[in-house]
């Protein structure tokens, strides 16, 4: 049980190239989440997914766009990258019913993106 | 959205000593959190507390919905507890995954 995994765990891009981060769980979770984190910052949602075939935006979603592939994977895409796009990306899921606190979330290891 | 403040925003103590931190929010939820990030980045939840008080080992939590706080409580510090503690809400109302972040509190713990 490998929990929540993510790809790469580092990137470097030049600006306006473009790239996807790969987000998969194996916890037969429902709902998936993007979120960015900047230095000295707490984390802040970028998109969400609730249940398979939905997404919507969260606080900072202009620059992305997601795809819910299928109940397990969850990717997000930068089109056109931007400096301010450099940043620690993490992938998380919750939903596990039945265990008493379905609503906890479970983040991957993160993936560090330079924009340069 | 929801605000959330954490305090105090950097802490260090000394192997042993015990320690509490808040976090205050701005309107009523119905999903409280508190992670903690260790020094490699790792992401780690502690605690689903929207409400009531719950225990793990050397850390315990209590969140007062009514005042608008939650306290995690760190006893017995030891240096692995070293690393930056997220409370993180979801107001009423909202998308329960729909998590907003406070800023961190800092924790070094020396030996």
């Amino acid at each position: 049980n490998a929990g929540v995994t993510q790809t790469p765990k580092f990137q470097v891009l030049k600006t306006g190239q473009s790239m996807t981060l790969q987000c998969a769980q194996d916890m037969n979770h429902n709902s998936m989440y993007w979120y960015r984190q900047d230095p000295g910052m707490g984390l802040r949602l970028i998109y969400y997914s609730a249940s398979e075939g939905t997404t919507d935006k969260g606080e900072v979603p202009n620059g992305y766009n997601v795809s819910r592939l299928n109940k397990r994977e969850f990717s997000l895409r930068l089109e056109s990258a931007a400096p301010s796009q450099t940043s620690v990306y993490f992938c998380a899921s919750s939903g596990k019913w039945g265990t008493g606190s379905q609503e906890t979330q479970y983040f991957g290891p993160g993936t560090r993106l330079l924009v340069l | 959205g929801i605000q959330v403040e954490q305090s105090p925003p950097d802490l260090i103590l000394q192997e042993g000593a015990n320690s509490t931190l808040r976090c205050n929010f701005s309107d009523s939820v119905n999903n409280l959190q508190w992670f903690h990030q260790n020094p490699w980045g790792q992401l780690i939840n502690l605690f689903y507390i929207p409400s009531g008080t719950k225990q793990n080992g050397r850390l315990s939590a209590t969140t007062v919905a009514t005042e608008r706080y939650s306290l995690l409580y760190i006893s017995s510090s030891q240096t692995t507890d070293s690393g930056v503690y997220f409370c993180a809400v979801a107001g009423r109302g909202s998308t329960l995954g729909r998590l907003y972040f406070g800023r961190g509190t800092q924790l070094t713990v020396w030996s």
